[in-house]
């Protein structure tokens, strides 16, 4: 029974270079959050979605992020074009129905922009 | 901006004795109150968590309590113990999120 899946764990990208981050969700979980957390701060949420619909992408920077929940396979953070202010560990939860209950969270993927 | 306030201070107890971790919060609608435990390198792991409609609920060891009045929250840990030296942090349900704190480092020393 295996929690929320998120791949890989630690991921360096050079200035200018896309960032593509991966999220399992639990089984039989079909809402999935991503929250973004900077050192020695806490987690800032950026997006939700169910499959194949983005519900709330209010904690999206405007521009070079975007998210994906697609019927198959995981769900996918990508940020184009990274920058130095870029890094930081980026979590992803999944919960079974529409509230924010019941969270789990997945143990992140630590981004480092050199 | 932010609702839920704390900006990581540091908490430094004796093994065996009671932590008591505090959390402001300010959206008076929020309903839903959860304590995260986060370790160095881990994501944040479900400590317990608490309705609006009480105002204390008990678990393994822990304790929430909430003050709706001054919207305030508190997470008592009894016995503490070093494995439970980590970050911790109080989270409020926002409809579709949740909004964090800064967290405490809750150190434990033996």
């Amino acid at each position: 029974n295996a929690g929320v899946m998120q791949n890989p764990r630690h991921l360096v990208r050079r200035r200018g270079q896309e960032a593509r981050l991966r999220c399992s969700p639990m089984k039989g979980h079909s809402h999935v959050y991503w929250y973004r957390q900077l050192p020695e701060e806490g987690l800032k949420f950026m997006v939700y979605l169910q499959k194949e619909n983005i519900i709330d992408e209010s904690g999206m920077p405007k521009e070079r992020f975007s998210a994906e929940f697609p019927k198959e396979g995981p769900s996918i953070l990508r940020i184009q074009q990274v920058v130095r202010g870029d890094s930081a560990a980026y979590f992803c939860a999944s919960s079974r129905g529409a509230q924010s209950y019941g969270y789990t969270f997945g143990s992140g993927t630590r981004l480092t922009v050199v | 901006g932010e609702s839920v306030g704390l900006h990581l201070p540091t908490l430094s107890v004796q093994e065996g004795d009671n932590s008591i971790i505090n959390c402001a919060y300010s959206n008076s609608a929020s309903d839903y109150f959860i304590w995260y435990k986060q370790e160095s390198g881990k994501g944040p792991q479900f400590i317990i968590d608490i309705r609006s409609n009480m105002d204390k609920r008990q678990g393994q060891r822990v304790t929430v309590l909430l003050n709706k009045t001054v919207k305030h929250l508190s997470l008592q840990i009894a016995a503490t113990q070093p494995g439970d030296s980590a970050v911790y942090f109080c989270a409020e349900n926002a409809g579709n999120m949740l909004t964090f704190g800064g967290g405490t480092r809750l150190m434990v020393k033996p």
